[in-house]
């Protein structure tokens, strides 16, 4: 079976410009995360996935930032008005039922920068 | 609220020799610990992790933690390391039971172990 896979691998783009980040999870597995990782920041947490709904958005930096999810599958992040700080390489995730004792399988990353 | 501090940023050692990578976390609850690796343009990959039971964890790659809970600590080992092993070496931990109950992990600043001949 294929593992988690993200497109693009790169992007760069024009600060105010809005970008679309696209996560396959590991087919069956409902729970999702959305992480990001930056030079300052380190690993963090934005947005966990059960099916289709969020029950948990607290790492979402500001508005400009949304995600969803389709079909219990695909998950798009979205990032309006992007700024240089969203720099960094975006992380998804999936794991089988969102449990905490559960492992999370990590695609390979979006890398955004933002000039 | 819980945090993850890995108190090497950098941790230098040659092939065959053995490492320890450290990891203390903060919480006033219970707490699930991971161990990831991050190799170099891939995403991370589980080592190990503890849930329960024996505080010694074996993982993958010759690779084994040990769960101190007065300590607050889940250092990680490798009696031997090879060049293969140089990457970025993340600590985690999920809370239970947590405000959400979510399973995200929170991570720590990552440790880059770099192996030389």
């Amino acid at each position: 079976g294929a593992g988690v896979s993200q497109s693009p691998s790169n992007k760069v783009t024009e600060k105010g410009k809005d970008v679309e980040l696209r996560c396959d999870p590991i087919s069956g597995h409902t729970a999702l995360y959305w992480y990001r990782q930056s030079l300052g920041q380190g690993l963090e947490f934005l947005i966990y996935f059960q099916g289709n709904s969020a029950p948990d958005k607290s790492g979402l930096p500001s508005d400009r930032f949304s995600a969803e999810r389709t079909g219990g599958s695909v998950s798009t992040l979205t990032i309006q008005r992007t700024q240089q700080e969203d720099s960094a390489v975006y992380l998804c995730a999936s794991s089988l039922g969102g449990r905490l004792q559960e492992t999370q399988y990590f695609g390979p990353g979006t890398r955004l920068l933002v000039l | 609220a819980q945090s993850v501090t890995q108190l090497d940023s950098q941790v230098p050692v040659f092939e065959e020799a053995p490492v320890e990578l450290r990891c203390n976390y903060s919480s006033s609850v219970s707490v699930y610990l991971f161990w990831y690796v991050q190799y170099p343009n891939q995403g991370l990959q589980l080592l190990l992790k503890y849930l329960s039971g024996s505080t010694l964890v074996k993982g993958i790659n010759g690779f084994e933690a040990e769960f101190n809970k007065s300590q607050t600590s889940f250092h990680l080992r490798k009696p031997s390391v090879h060049i293969s092993d140089t990457a970025e070496y993340f600590c985690a931990v999920s809370e239970f039971p947590g405000t959400s109950n979510t399973g995200k992990l929170i991570f720590g600043q990552g440790t880059t172990l770099q192996v030389k001949p």
